[in-house]
């Protein structure tokens, strides 16, 4: 499985645009990029997930570039609702289910 | 999408006592997973639960210490055996709905097990 890097925190507020940057040198080439979202006492919730170039939903935004080695999970506008944990995973998209969280990104929003 | 119940949401046991947490879903599941996440930490997959067959256990967890059980398509349960206060954290289910090819998973609220 593909190692994953994400920051450890980042901070917002109310309003803005949010991008949660994932690096993952090397991912191979069945490899899916997911990302889930955490609220503090919950299970994590899948948010998004793409292949390449560029995924959108109601919930968000994924960028990834041509080599993918990394991505983007890009949050609109946020409110404080949006203050949780974002795991960005890659797996392959037919491996059987297993899914192997990083350290994940805690964002902070404030008013 | 899929509605994931847990039981119990919390409890408080002694050291070397045993809880089994239940995981109920609303709809058949080919495979339901167990995890568990330390205070301020990642998830950590504990087992994979195959509904007729054994479970499979991620290094570092052994059945001995972690029995699955998964009688039917909808249900499974999770002993976690002999505790120690090193046992107490979050213990989450998950299943995959649309079928083990999928990489969307819903995840149950969760068991929060303190062990003293």
């Amino acid at each position: 499985l593909a190692k994953t890097t994400q920051p450890i925190s980042m901070d917002s507020y109310e309003g803005q645009e949010v991008n949660i940057t994932c690096s993952h040198n090397n991912i191979a080439t069945n490899d899916y990029i997911t990302w889930y979202q955490q609220f503090p006492s919950q299970g994590p919730r899948f948010i998004i997930q793409g292949y390449k170039t560029k995924v959108t939903n109601e919930v968000a935004s994924l960028f990834i570039p041509a080599d993918r080695k990394s991505s983007t999970l890009s949050l609109p506008r946020v409110s404080l609702s949006d203050t949780a944990v974002y795991y960005c995973l890659v797996m392959i998209y037919n491996q059987g289910g297993k899914l192997i969280f990083g350290q994940g990104t805690e964002l902070s929003v404030k008013p | 999408s899929a509605v994931i119940s847990q039981k119990p949401s919390r409890d408080i046991c002694q050291r070397g006592t045993s809880l089994t947490i239940q995981c109920q879903v609303d709809s058949q599941v080919t495979m339901m997973f167990w995890y568990r996440q330390q205070p301020g930490q990642s998830l950590t997959l504990i087992a994979t639960a195959n509904q007729g067959s054994e479970a499979t256990y991620e290094s570092g967890f052994v059945i001995d210490k972690f029995p699955i059980s998964r009688p039917n398509l909808t249900f499974s349960t999770l002993t976690v055996s002999n505790m120690s206060p090193e046992d107490s954290s979050i213990y989450l289910c998950s299943a995959p709905p649309g079928g083990v090819e999928y990489n969307e998973q819903f995840f149950g609220p969760g068991t929060r097990l303190t062990v003293l």
